[in-house]
């Protein structure tokens, strides 16, 4: 059972352009929203995360857009970079116990020139 | 100066071998985790460990276990590895159940053969 679905599975924006992947999850009971960045043949590395008590978090060029009601968050990559190209994760918890992470299925970002 | 190191990087094995990957992290960090990515980047939590209680994620096979000899190590051992358990293994760790402090290691890419 997948608890947080992402989409797109893939994405090619050009440089300058903004990307955007977007999440949705059903447990109510989540409270915090990370977003990881994989490049190939590295772990994934924590990018930017929010907790639903705000709708947005910006971070650079990195913003996450979070719709409590509508149970979906976004990121947001403004003036995209061929460095940004990697595999970007969401993930949702909700802290009790193990705070196990429940990543999405991942989106591969390519920026091209 | 590696936070969390994971060896071997890379791991051929014959199927029914048993083999174990380790994981160190010197961050002082007081729970570990193991995370499996399959061929379609889905990453999948296995085990949360830390010096009072390991939870295991009831889809995993009882093939695969935990030891931890120290709060810094958390090595992964599999029995009678199958075809199906190639992928790449992440060892990961957090302050207490602190998941806004994951540090993810590189990886081990496991293939069965």
């Amino acid at each position: 059972q997948q608890q947080v679905k992402q989409s797109p599975q893939s994405l090619i924006v050009q440089k300058g352009g903004i990307s955007i992947i977007n999440c949705a999850y059903e447990n109510t009971a989540f409270d915090y929203f990370p977003w990881y960045q994989q490049f190939p043949g590295k772990g994934p590395a924590l990018l930017i995360a929010i907790r639903p008590d705000v709708s947005e978090k910006k971070e650079g060029r990195f913003t996450i857009s979070f719709n409590k009601s509508a149970k979906q968050f976004s990121l947001h990559i403004m003036d995209s970079q061929p460095g940004d190209s990697a595999t970007y994760f969401c993930a949702a918890t909700d802290q009790t116990g193990a705070n196990n992470l429940f990543f999405g299925t991942g989106t591969r970002l390519t920026v091209i020139p | 100066d590696t936070a969390v190191s994971q060896t071997p990087k890379y791991l051929v094995t014959q199927m029914g071998n048993d083999k174990s990957i380790k994981c160190e992290q010197n961050l002082g960090h007081d729970t570990m985790y193991w995370y499996k990515q399959d061929s379609k980047k889905f990453l999948k939590i296995m085990f949360s460990y830390n010096n009072k209680e390991l939870i295991i994620n009831e889809t995993v096979p009882n093939r695969f276990s935990p030891k931890s000899p120290d709060k810094a190590h958390l090595n992964l051992h599999i029995n009678s590895l199958e075809l199906g358990d190639s992928a790449v293994y992440f060892c990961a760790s957090s302050q207490e159940w602190a998941v806004y402090g994951y540090t993810f290691g590189s990886g081990t890419r496991l293939t069965v053969v």
